[in-house]
């Protein structure tokens, strides 16, 4: 059982340059989520999916855009990369909102210059 | 303002020392969450609670749903425990306290 798996690890991007973060799940979970975690503060949400084919804004939405592929699928986009997009990235899912434990990918270190 | 407030932020102990972290939130809650962060950056998630107390192995977590506060206890502490721990809470959406960084000295 491979849980989260996210895609890539390590990312550094140029100003203005664009990259899709890559998450699958294979438990069929329902809910699907896009943290990102920066120092000093708590994981803040950019954007969730509450069920296949639905997408809502978090916290910190802007710039960031995401797609609901399928089920197991959740991707996250920078159109125009800032270094203030600079964090580490997470991918979440849960089973759905009555069960709400929460399985996280192993991250994404993205650095913008 | 932070929903979530944990304490301490560091923690060091000895091998085999009783370890506390608190949590405390201001809104209303469904579930608390604990989360393990290893070094290596790996979130895993230990304990989802909304009332009373539930133990895995050495790890027991609290939660007093009138005063708005959790507790979690490591007892017989050991190295491999070292890690940041995180308190969530799922209000209307989940809300992430910043972390308690514990290292554990043999």
């Amino acid at each position: 059982n491979a849980g989260v798996t996210q895609t890539p690890k390590f990312q550094v991007l140029k100003t203005g340059q664009s990259m899709t973060l890559q998450c699958a799940q294979d438990m069929n979970h329902n809910s699907m989520y896009w943290y990102r975690q920066d120092p000093g503060m708590g994981l803040r949400l950019i954007y969730y999916s509450a069920s296949e084919g639905t997408t809502d804004k978090g916290e910190v939405p802007n710039g960031y855009n995401v797609s609901r592929l399928n089920k197991r699928e959740f991707s996250l986009r920078l159109e125009s990369a800032a270094p203030s997009q600079t964090s580490v990235y997470f991918c979440a899912s849960s089973r759905d909102r009555r069960n709400e434990k929460l399985f996280f990918g192993s991250g994404t270190q993205l650095s913008v210059l | 303002k932070n929903e979530v407030e944990q304490s301490p932020q560091n923690l060091t102990a000895q091998e085999g020392e009783f370890i506390t972290i608190n949590c405390s939130y201001s809104v209303g809650i469904s579930a608390l969450h604990w989360l393990q962060q290893h070094p290596g950056g790996g979130i895993v998630s230990l304990f989802m609670l909304s009332s009373g107390k539930k133990k895995h192995g050495r790890l027991i977590a609290t939660i007093n749903i009138q005063e708005k506060h959790s507790s979690l206890h490591i007892t017989a502490s050991h190295p491999r425990d070292s890690a940041v721990y995180i308190c969530a809470v799922r209000g209307n959406q989940f809300y992430f306290g910043t972390g308690t960084s514990l290292t554990v000295i043999p």
